[in-house]
């Protein structure tokens, strides 16, 4: 079983449109979560860390569970240029060591 | 502030020849990071260094691969002989200090095509 485990997409959605995507990891130990944002043929950068108490920047939202150790990023009011692969990325206990999930590929059509 | 450079951009290679990658950190930066991004999945730590020092490199191939940090800035990660497998990008990445998993930057990495 993957470390990090996310649905590949992609996701085709609207202009406007929400959209969730979801990750499990299989380590309870992990300490760390966060999603990563990566366009294609560049560097992923760090979109948001995900906090038990879930997190919101803008129109991104993020919530963790750990008793079922899942991880969500739900992106409301979809624009194009979110269009992007989303890394799911999980941090061990006592660690910077990043794990990374393969990506959810999303793409924003008008 | 100036970001991780990386060098070549671009390597395209036969199998079994070698090839080297450099990495500038970020000024100040004491923690460094190798890590191989195949297509289609997401990057996979090699090997990180503290100071010159190595922290972990348990999925280092260690029988091609080998990376240097000698004096706890630059770093260079080499692959001899190269596989069809090794294609992929390869990206360095820093932090000011290791503990802070939020705080590596990436940078754009260099692609490697073995023909």
């Amino acid at each position: 079983r993957k470390e990090v485990e996310q649905d590949p997409g992609p996701f085709n959605v609207p202009e406007g449109a929400t959209v969730a995507f979801n990750c499990t990891y299989s380590n309870s130990a992990s300490q760390s979560f966060f999603w990563y944002r990566q366009d294609c043929r560049k560097e992923p950068k760090l979109l948001m860390s995900v906090y038990s108490s879930g997190n919101e920047d803008g129109r991104f939202t993020a919530q963790l569970n750990r008793a079922s150790q899942y991880i969500s990023l739900l992106i409301r009011d979809s624009k194009l240029s979110d269009s992007a692969t989303y890394l799911c990325v999980v941090a061990p206990y006592n660690t910077d060591k990043l794990i990374f999930g393969t990506g959810t590929r999303l793409q924003v059509f008008p | 502030e100036a970001g991780v450079a990386q060098s070549p951009r671009y390597k395209i290679i036969e199998k079994r020849q070698s090839v080297a990658f450099w990495c500038n950190p970020i000024s100040g930066h004491a923690t460094l990071y190798w890590y191989q991004q195949i297509l289609g999945q997401g990057p996979k730590l090699l090997i990180q260094f503290q100071n010159n020092g190595v922290v972990d490199d348990s999925q280092l191939p260690k029988d091609r691969f080998s990376a240097e940090r000698l004096k706890g800035v630059d770093s260079t990660l080499k692959i001899q002989p190269a596989k069809l497998e090794d294609s992929a990008v390869y990206l360095c990445a820093s932090s000011f200090s290791g503990g802070h998993p939020e705080t590596q930057y990436f940078g754009p990495g260099t692609r490697l095509l073995v023909l």
